[in-house]
């Protein structure tokens, strides 16, 4: 079955300083497509980055980066020059190419600080 | 162009009730998901769909259903009301069919159960 796992249920970062967020996920299917999301305390999930299974590039949006290793299957996020704003619990998720349905992990809540 | 929309934001019902949310997709977004999220269970796949048609569905028990209507706009509806269905739901739209079905997601509807 497949799943997702985030292993850190909070991170506390200096502002300033890049964080990586842990992501690893299980399936057995090749086509797939990963996706990391923000989600302020206000509630609404805010769309980051993708990165599908065969890109050969690791996929980055502004000050973020996917670290993407296929093969320990790991979809890391990386946010450079953190900010008081990136305060806010993340979520990866991953999209079954065959299905379309999306699973997402228990999310990591980072704390930025001043 | 303008987000995916939700009313109402929040919403107070008693137990038994039945409920009506409603999601507004961002424009030529074909298909609308919904997802349930409560602190306990993270966030969880309720349905998907697609051009009037539900294409996936969660495991969640015929209490809670859905429509989608022509012009994309979706609809769901939780009856019998239990305490277990206070949460925030999300409504998440995406383009489908380009490769990568990026889900954007609505500020959510916040609903408390008493």
């Amino acid at each position: 079955a497949q799943k997702i796992t985030q292993t850190q249920p909070g991170m506390f970062v200096q502002e300033k300083e890049a964080v990586t967020l842990d992501c690893t996920y299980d399936t057995s299917d090749p086509s797939y497509g990963l996706f990391w999301y923000k989600q302020p305390s206000s509630g609404e999930m805010i769309f980051l980055i993708y990165q599908g299974s065969y890109d050969q590039q690791n996929a980055t949006e502004g000050r973020y980066s996917l670290n993407f290793q296929k093969a320990r299957k790991s979809a890391n996020l990386v946010i450079s020059a953190s900010q008081l704003g990136d305060s806010a619990m993340y979520f990866c998720a991953m999209r079954l190419n065959r299905d379309d349905k999306i699973i997402f992990g228990k999310g990591t809540r980072l704390h930025i600080l001043p | 162009k303008a987000g995916v929309t939700q009313t109402p934001r929040y919403l107070i019902k008693t137990r038994g009730q039945q409920v009506t949310l409603s999601c507004s997709p961002i424009s030529g977004h074909r298909s609308v998901s919904w997802y349930q999220q409560t602190p306990g269970q993270g966030l969880q796949f309720l349905f998907e769909y697609f051009s009037e048609t539900q294409r996936n569905k969660g495991n969640f028990p015929g209490r809670f259903s859905g429509r989608q209507f022509s012009n994309s706009r979706s609809e769901m509806n939780v009856s019998t009301l239990e305490l277990g269905d206070s949460a925030l739901y999300l409504c998440a739209s995406s383009l489908a069919g380009d490769g990568k079905n990026i889900q954007y997601f609505g500020a959510g509807t916040r609903l408390s159960v008493l």
